[in-house]
């Protein structure tokens, strides 16, 4: 899980605002995954892709948007029509060929001010 | 689409002793179950994983045991200790292309008391 990274660590945002979340993997996995975990919660899926230039929207996708132009970068928008984005983002990969493990990034702490 | 509950909620247990955290799930079409564990602020880490084809899976003092006709699943931990305190949450999924969806129950903090 080393070879996820999640930029930044926390992330500040005005209500109102658009704001990207970065993650890279150099695992040479196919498939990408996006969640959203709340205080005392379990994670809920936002977005997968399981190849470049496709996605599918998981449980709760409103309010966010993906792209997948690179097998390494899936980054997530988070929009202005998100009512309650503060939240920790959780982005995973795995490569079902080899594994149905999915990895896990250290996370991006969103707080809308 | 899938639902899983998780219990308890919160568990405490004095080091040595063994701990229990029970799913229950609702597709029956689901055919994998991970187990997480994440401490505070960290990411979520794979302990333990079974698949639908499998009834138990040990890996020393973890062990996982599944019921498809009661479409449940339990995480055992047996001799705990301080560094096992955690959130662990358990989650189930099925085949989706080259993509695994996971559903996560609610999560159990685990308290290993000295």
């Amino acid at each position: 899980d080393g070879g996820i990274t999640q930029s930044p660590k926390y992330l500040f945002r005005k209500e109102g605002q658009n704001v990207t979340l970065s993650c890279e993997q150099n695992l040479n996995h196919d498939a990408m995954y996006w969640y959203r975990q709340d205080p005392g919660q379990g994670l809920r899926l936002i977005y997968y892709s399981q190849i470049v230039n496709d996605f599918q929207k998981g449980d709760i996708a409103e309010g966010y948007s993906v792209s997948r132009e690179k097998k390494e970068s899936f980054p997530l928008t988070v929009t202005s029509a998100q009512k309650n984005p503060t939240a920790f983002y959780l982005c995973a990969s795995n490569n079902r060929a080899s594994t149905d493990t999915q990895y896990f990034g250290p996370g991006t702490r969103l707080t809308v001010l | 689409g899938e639902n899983v509950e998780q219990h308890p909620s919160t568990l405490s247990v004095q080091e040595g002793d063994s701990a229990v955290i029970k799913c229950t799930y609702s597709d029956s079409a689901s055919n994998y179950f991970p187990w997480y564990k994440q401490e505070l602020g960290k990411r979520p880490q794979l302990i333990i994983d079974i698949r639908s084809n499998v009834g138990e899976k040990k890996d020393q003092r973890i062990a996982v045991t599944l019921n498809k006709t009661a479409k449940h699943f339990s995480l055992h931990i047996t001799e705990t200790q301080p560094e096992d305190s955690a959130v662990y949450f358990c989650a189930a999924s099925r085949t989706s292309g080259s993509a695994r969806q996971l559903t996560f129950g609610s999560g159990t903090q685990l308290t290993v008391l000295p």
